[in-house]
């Protein structure tokens, strides 16, 4: 069965360490997508992807970055966590083709900085 | 840019009641679909509907919306709701003349009761 699964599903950093987010796909959809969701704010686009090797800047990309290496992984990085990027993060693959085509959500990943 | 508004944070409502979710938008592009998701505690949202056809009503799982382009709204309602409907509720758009990005409203909590 198609799925969008991130690692880890909990983390706890530092402040200043370095925090890596994975995400692999089955579903073969060139798009990608890093979300975070915050009570009041929604789920706001961080980063996406077009395919591998393409990434791109979403509505709040500051302190972040992202890496395609390949069709099925989109990672999220967090080169010095701070408190502020304490979040759900949820990582999703889309069809290209647009239309009413959704999104595939992968299970969210909860980050704590401290 | 785009931009979706769910105005109310929190609804509450009795099992057997109808309820309405307010969803209203923004945008400057004319191949636009918009679609709700539903997400339960510590789950992935989920699609429940979507739609691009102005007047048209689309249902499932007992919900219903109709998208009013002449009033820029797409609300969610449900004639009856039950004690399971009981989740956070987003209204999105994506525009495939801009890169297929999902624009999520703030998101309404649904909290029915006995």
């Amino acid at each position: 069965e198609a799925a969008v699964t991130q690692s880890p599903r909990n983390k706890v950093a530092v402040t200043g360490g370095k925090v890596t987010l994975s995400c692999n796909q089955t579903n073969n959809h060139n798009n990608m997508y890093w979300y975070r969701q915050d009570t009041g704010h929604g789920l706001r686009l961080i980063h996406y992807s077009y395919g591998a090797g393409s990434t791109e800047k979403g509505d709040i990309p500051d302190g972040y970055k992202a890496s395609r290496p390949s069709q099925e992984n989109f990672s999220l990085i967090l080169e010095l966590a701070t408190p502020s990027q304490t979040s759900v993060y949820f990582c999703a693959s889309g069809d290209a083709k647009g239309g009413n085509s959704d999104y595939t959500f992968g299970s969210g990943t909860r980050l704590l900085v401290i | 840019g785009d931009s979706v508004t769910q105005t109310e944070g929190l609804v509450t409502v009795t099992e057997g009641l109808p309820v309405m979710l307010n969803c209203t938008y923004q945008t400057a592009y004319s191949d636009v679909a918009f679609f709700w998701y539903v997400q339960y505690l510590n789950e992935a949202p989920k699609l429940l509907l979507r739609s691009s056809t102005d007047n048209k009503r689309t249902e499932h799982q007992g919900f219903h919306a109709t998208l009013h382009k002449s009033s820029s709204s797409f609300h969610l309602q449900k004639s009856s709701v039950q004690l399971s409907d009981s989740a956070l509720y987003y209204c999105a758009l994506k525009a495939t003349s801009s890169g297929q990005k999902l624009v999520f409203g703030q998101g309404t909590i649904l909290k029915v009761y006995l």
